[in-house]
C-alpha cells in the first residue's frame, strides 16, 4: 500500500534561518507531489506541485522554494524565513492530477517561525 | 478566482445529533466538489466527492449534493458520533481549491 511520510513533525525557527522540510512516498511510481500551507483561519493553499523529477510549478510568489530530486521526494526550502512564513505545511500526493480531486496527505510539519 | 466559503466554527453537538455544515462555491466552468476530512493529529482524508450536479456523494454516514443552482456542497449526517471530531473542508478543483475548513466539537 501508498504510504507517505513527512518530517520534521514539529519546527521552531529564527527568523532569517534557513528551512528544509522532506516529504517521501512509498508504494507508487511517478506520483503528482504537492506542498500546501495552512495558515491560522485560512485554507489550504497550494504553494507548490510537481509532475515529474525536477518539474516544479509555483502557485504563489513567496519566500519558499521547492525541489524534486527523486521521483518520490519532494523538499521545501527557504533560505531565510520570515515571521509569515509561519504555519501548518502539508505535502501531498495523488496518481491523476489536481482536478482528480484525489490527494492523499501526510501528516504536516508545523513550522513556528520566532 | 474560484473560492470556497464554509461555515465558521466551531459546530459543537451533543451526540446523535443532525449536522449540516455549509459550503457554497463559486466557479467557473463545472468543478467537481470534495469532502475532506482531518482528524486530531492526522493528515487530511477524502470523506466524499460529486463529479456532476445533482450527483449525492456518501461515505461513512456522511452525504453531499452538489447544488448547481445554489452553488452548494453542504455536507450532512443523521446522528454524529463522538469519533466524528474533527476538522471538515469543502474544495472543488480544478486546482483543488480548499475552504478555510470547519471544526466539528460532538460530545457524549
Amino acid at each position: 500500500s501508498q504510504t507517505i511520510h513527512q518530517w520534521p513533525a514539529t519546527l521552531v525557527q529564527p527568523v532569517g534561518s534557513p528551512l528544509s522540510l522532506e516529504c517521501t512516498v512509498e508504494g507508487t511510481s511517478n506520483p503528482n507531489l504537492y506542498w500546501y500551507r495552512q495558515a491560522a483561519g485560512r485554507g489550504l493553499q497550494l504553494l507548490f506541485y510537481s509532475v515529474g523529477i525536477g518539474q516544479i510549478s509555483s502557485e504563489v510568489p513567496q519566500n519558499l522554494s521547492a525541489s524534486r530530486p527523486q521521483d518520490r521526494q519532494f523538499i521545501l526550502s527557504s533560505k531565510k524565513l520570515l515571521l509569515s512564513d509561519s504555519g501548518f505545511y502539508l505535502c501531498a500526493w495523488s496518481v491523476g492530477g489536481l482536478s482528480t480531486g484525489e490527494l492523499f496527505f501526510g501528516e504536516g510539519s508545523r513550522l513556528t517561525v520566532l | 478566482g474560484d473560492s470556497v466559503t464554509q461555515m465558521e466554527g466551531p459546530v459543537t453537538l451533543s451526540e446523535e445529533a443532525f449536522l449540516t455544515i455549509n459550503c457554497t462555491y463559486t466557479a467557473t466552468g463545472y468543478p467537481s466538489l470534495f469532502w475532506y476530512v482531518q482528524y486530531p493529529g492526522e493528515g487530511l482524508q477524502l470523506l466524499l466527492k460529486a463529479t456532476k450536479a445533482d450527483d449525492k456523494g456518501s461515505n461513512k454516514g456522511f452525504e453531499a449534493t452538489y447544488r448547481k443552482e445554489t452553488t452548494s456542497f453542504h455536507l450532512e449526517k443523521g446522528s454524529v458520533q463522538v469519533s466524528d471530531s474533527a476538522v471538515y473542508f469543502c474544495a472543488l478543483t480544478d486546482k483543488l481549491i480548499f475552504g478555510t475548513g470547519t471544526r466539528l466539537q460532538v460530545f457524549p
